[in-house]
């Protein structure tokens, strides 16, 4: 069993700019949430997707979007980045169904830079 | 919207002690509350978690107690060893996303000193 890879670990980003990040979920997962944890808070929700779609959205503006594909795996984009958007990027999966879509398995994270 | 509070943000316990993280919510709705640990440029990952149909549930030296009516549920550490220095997030559902989705607390860090 394989768990929740994502790439970049790590890069830098000057603003204005534009970033994709990749996730690809823990294997019988079908749900990939993505968070957002800035240097000393608590992760803050971005959104989910479930079956290809948006399932649910935090309180972040539409510049920040996303994809999953089939076989469950997901992008996180972010236009035009911003000083504030420097954080943590978590991804996490979760099989949908019989309570599980909360039991979220984390992964690493991509740290991104805003310069 | 849930909005879930989490105390205190620092708590330093020397080995061996007992540490007790509390936690409350505000949407009575929410039905399953996590702890996860955070080692110091690591991922987050669930150590314990409990359902709104149980009172209280251990797992070793760890165990969660949940206050329905209260809205609070708590995380009891005993014979706290350095290995469990970390930053302790609670969560519940809800929040603009729904109940599919996780807010979670500030953060607790929690330091066992020798």
């Amino acid at each position: 069993e394989t768990g929740v890879t994502q790439s970049p670990t790590h890069l830098i980003k000057t603003r204005g700019q534009q970033v994709t990040l990749r996730c690809s979920s823990q294997s019988g997962h079908n749900t990939v949430s993505w968070y957002q944890q800035a240097l000393g808070q608590g992760p803050q929700f971005i959104f989910q997707y479930y079956r290809e779609e948006e399932n649910g959205r935090g309180n972040f503006p539409p510049r920040f979007s996303g994809l999953q594909f089939p076989n469950y795996s997901s992008e996180l984009n972010v236009n035009a980045l911003e000083l504030d958007d420097s954080a943590l990027y978590l991804c996490a999966s979760s099989l949908a169904g019989r309570g599980g879509a909360n039991v979220l398995t984390f992964g690493a994270g991509s740290r991104l830079t805003v310069l | 919207g849930e909005n879930v509070e989490q105390h205190p943000s620092t708590l330093s316990v020397q080995e061996g002690d007992s540490a007790v993280i509390k936690c409350t919510y505000s949407d009575s709705a929410s039905n399953y509350f996590p702890w996860y640990k955070q080692e110091l440029g690591k991922r987050p990952q669930l150590i314990i978690d409990i359902r709104s149909n149980v009172g209280e549930k251990k797992d070793q030296r760890i165990a969660v107690t949940l206050n329905k009516t209260a809205k609070h549920f708590s995380l009891h550490i005993t014979e706290t060893q350095p290995e469990d220095s970390a930053v302790y997030f609670c969560a519940a559902p809800g929040g603009p996303g729904g109940y599919n989705k996780l807010i979670f607390g500030a953060g607790t860090r929690l330091a066992v000193h020798p």
